[in-house]
């Protein structure tokens, strides 16, 4: 199974919901990544967590929350969110170092469209 | 991990012909990767190339690294309607955090 899995596929929310994306892979691979892309420009960081441990923030607002609870599922949970959040949000996993080869090539999966309203 | 800058920015060509993209990167690089992206869809890694590489072909797919200029270029022969897409580079120096550059949006023409 070379897959990521994103679900939901579309989500559309008022500021006042709360709701989470959930990203899955079963590839054996211990790094995760969420990345928020707006139309037209390159995937952002925003989290990555190594062996189910937050790695990097990139100073992402507290209305987003990442979660790993193990090593195949990452969720980022979404409360109070502003419409200029709105964009595709993207997972990917990466395979484990090899020794003496860092690769990280990154596994993606297809996405979630989030509109803010 | 550090962004590396696409050019150019947007390339449209006819099916058949070869497509060019370079990416530049400002420091010292384990590896540089290449990534597609379908219009609103995840990316999908193309191809690595290890800093002592120079070249590597993956099918219609050519890369090249000059680590003396901090270059790299990926080659698209014989484009189809189908390679139309945006191509990411990113540089990498062993770390998880990759930043990727503004990308090259490519277009065949049919």
């Amino acid at each position: 199974d070379t897959e990521v899995t994103q679900t939901p596929k579309h989500l559309v929310m008022g500021m006042t919901n709360k709701k989470s994306l959930k990203c899955e892979q079963h590839m054996g691979h211990r790094a995760m990544y969420w990345y928020k892309q707006k139309a037209k420009k390159p995937p952002e960081l925003m989290f990555v967590y190594s062996y189910e441990k937050l790695s990097i923030n990139e100073s992402v607002p507290s209305r987003f929350s990442p979660e790993c609870p193990n090593s195949s599922l990452l969720n980022l949970h979404l409360h109070a969110l502003q419409p200029e959040d709105s964009a595709l949000y993207l997972c990917a996993s990466s395979t484990p170092r090899l020794a003496g080869e860092l690769t990280d090539t990154q596994y993606f999966g297809p996405g979630t469209r989030l509109t803010v309203l | 991990s550090q962004q590396g800058e696409e050019d150019p920015q947007a390339l449209s060509i006819q099916e058949g012909e070869n497509a060019t993209m370079n990416c530049s990167y400002k420091t010292s690089i384990n590896n540089l990767q290449w990534y597609r992206q379908n219009s609103g869809r995840g990316l999908v890694h193309l191809i690595l190339i290890r800093s002592n590489e120079r070249e590597k072909h993956s099918g219609r797919l050519r890369v090249t690294l000059d680590t003396s200029k901090k270059s790299s270029s990926l080659l698209i022969t014989a484009s189809r309607a189908a390679d139309t897409a945006s191509y990411f580079c990113a540089p990498n120096t062993g770390g998880f955090k990759t930043i990727f550059g503004a990308g090259t949006r490519l277009f065949v023409k049919a």
